[in-house]
């Protein structure tokens, strides 16, 4: 067990709608980063979130957003959802250097 | 960015041999090496990092080597058991890009009794 959960653990959603997906990290970690798994491919950096403020992102447009909280809870907001952006997603909590997985959300969208 | 490259796809090997997944990674300014087994249905479960400080590391039947000057690094599974089985990701970062993970597109391992 990493102390990482996320919620929910699957969903469905239709081209066009809005999603938010749910992460609570370890007590104590003050980063969280959110990665994006595709079906037979490694997890892809979506962002990172450090003290509540965005701390890096990686190759995905502004539609995927972020916020985190500072009772170690965050969120993933995804506008606009497209097919493509059926994946795994997963939450990361951090004390600074190695980073711990939650289980992720299973999004298909259709 | 850094672009990290992992080999084979797909490995099978019987109950009792040594597994190996060899990875390389493009940005010599990479000093942190995490590998993760991701069982189905679950997350990225770390199961030994390396720094580039060291050359290998070793916890029990698992054993990481890391190769700088050649950009590349070694996940080791010795007398491997079923539940072993698994996919297995390499990622490399930086502390100077506060550890932001890129990973390889894994390894399928299939031990077989």
């Amino acid at each position: 067990e990493t102390g990482v959960t996320q919620s929910p653990t699957h969903l469905i959603k239709t081209r066009g709608q809005q999603v938010t997906l749910r992460c609570s990290s370890q007590s104590g970690h003050n980063t969280v980063s959110w990665y994006q798994q595709a079906l037979g491919q490694g997890p892809q950096f979506i962002f990172q979130y450090y003290r509540e403020e965005e701390n890096g992102r990686g190759n995905f447009p502004p539609r995927f957003s972020g916020l985190q909280f500072p009772n170690y809870s965050s969120e993933l907001n995804v506008n606009a959802l497209e097919l493509d952006d059926s994946a795994l997603y997963l939450c990361a909590s951090s004390d600074g250097e190695t980073q711990y997985f939650g289980p992720g959300t299973r999004l298909l969208v259709l | 960015g850094e672009n990290v490259e992992q080999h084979p796809s797909t490995l099978s090997v019987q109950e009792g041999d040594s597994a190996v997944i060899k990875c390389t990674y493009s940005d010599s300014a990479s000093n942190y090496f995490p590998w993760y087994k991701q069982e189905l249905g679950k997350g990225p479960q770390l199961i030994i990092d390396i720094r580039s400080n060291v050359g290998e590391k070793k916890d029990q039947r698992i054993a990481v080597t890391l190769n700088k000057t050649a950009k590349h690094f070694s996940l080791h599974i010795t007398e491997t058991q079923p539940e072993d089985s698994a996919v297995y990701f390499c990622a490399a970062s930086q502390r100077s890009n506060d550890y932001k993970l890129s990973f390889g597109a894994g390894t399928t391992v299939t031990v077989r009794a």
